[in-house]
């Protein structure tokens, strides 16, 4: 059974600083690996997803990367800003072709 | 282009009565999916449709948690009769979903957060 774990489970770091997150998973028989954004009381967004064949992508300041062998990804925030306080998730997607989510990170970015 | 979009976007119900929440996938999704989240959780899949057809409801209990998706289009999910427990945020989200392909991306609804009285 696929287990996804997120640490920290909360971060708190000063506005302008860059920023790792963190995500291991159990299972490396993955189709896709997806981080998600997640606001008080709000849905999901999706930020950014790799495939399994890619090592890494990457959208404005966020810089997703994948590996596999080793069951890890991490997501790197570069010039943090208040905006990017929220909960980030990242889910992956197996053979049953079911997303499995982490318990995600909740960030804060102080001004 | 329109989002996924979900109601009620709250409800609040006392124990044993029945509750229904609607969900309108994005124009062209194939797939939908049905999602649980407790509070500080991430999601947790209840069911899968592709088309009409739920593909996986391993993690729906049957007993008294129930969906449709009768043209392939929006989809009902039923709670009857509802206990204290299933107080949570019940998420819909859709995909482009081509069975086993990794481009895959899924993208979410606002959610309908329930409260069982």
């Amino acid at each position: 059974k696929q287990e996804v774990t997120q640490i920290p489970a909360a971060l708190s770091v000063p506005e302008g600083e860059n920023l790792v997150l963190n995500c291991s998973f159990t299972d490396s028989a993955i189709y896709n690996l997806q981080w998600f954004r997640q606001d008080p009381g709000k849905g999901l967004t999706s930020l950014l997803l790799i495939q399994s064949s890619q090592r890494e992508q990457t959208s404005g300041r966020l810089n997703a990367s994948l590996d596999k062998s080793s069951g890890r990804s991490t997501l790197y925030i570069a010039a943090s800003q208040p905006g990017d306080s929220a909960t980030y998730l990242c889910a992956v997607k197996g053979g049953a072709q079911k997303l499995v989510f982490g318990q995600g990170t909740r960030l804060t970015i102080n001004p | 282009e329109a989002g996924v979009v979900q109601s009620p976007r709250y409800k609040i119900i006392e124990k044993k009565q029945p509750v229904a929440f609607w969900c309108n996938p994005i124009s062209g999704h194939n797939t939908l999916y049905w999602y649980l989240q407790n509070l500080g959780q991430g999601p947790e899949l209840l069911i899968r449709y592709e088309n009409e057809e739920a593909v996986d409801d391993s993690q729906l209990p049957k007993d008294r948690f129930s969906a449709e998706r009768l043209k392939g289009v929006d989809s009902t999910l039923k709670i009857q009769p509802a206990e204290l427990g299933d107080s949570a945020v019940y998420l819909c989200a859709s995909s482009f979903g081509i069975a086993g392909g990794t481009l895959d991306e899924q993208f979410f609804g606002p959610g309908t957060r329930l409260t069982v009285l």
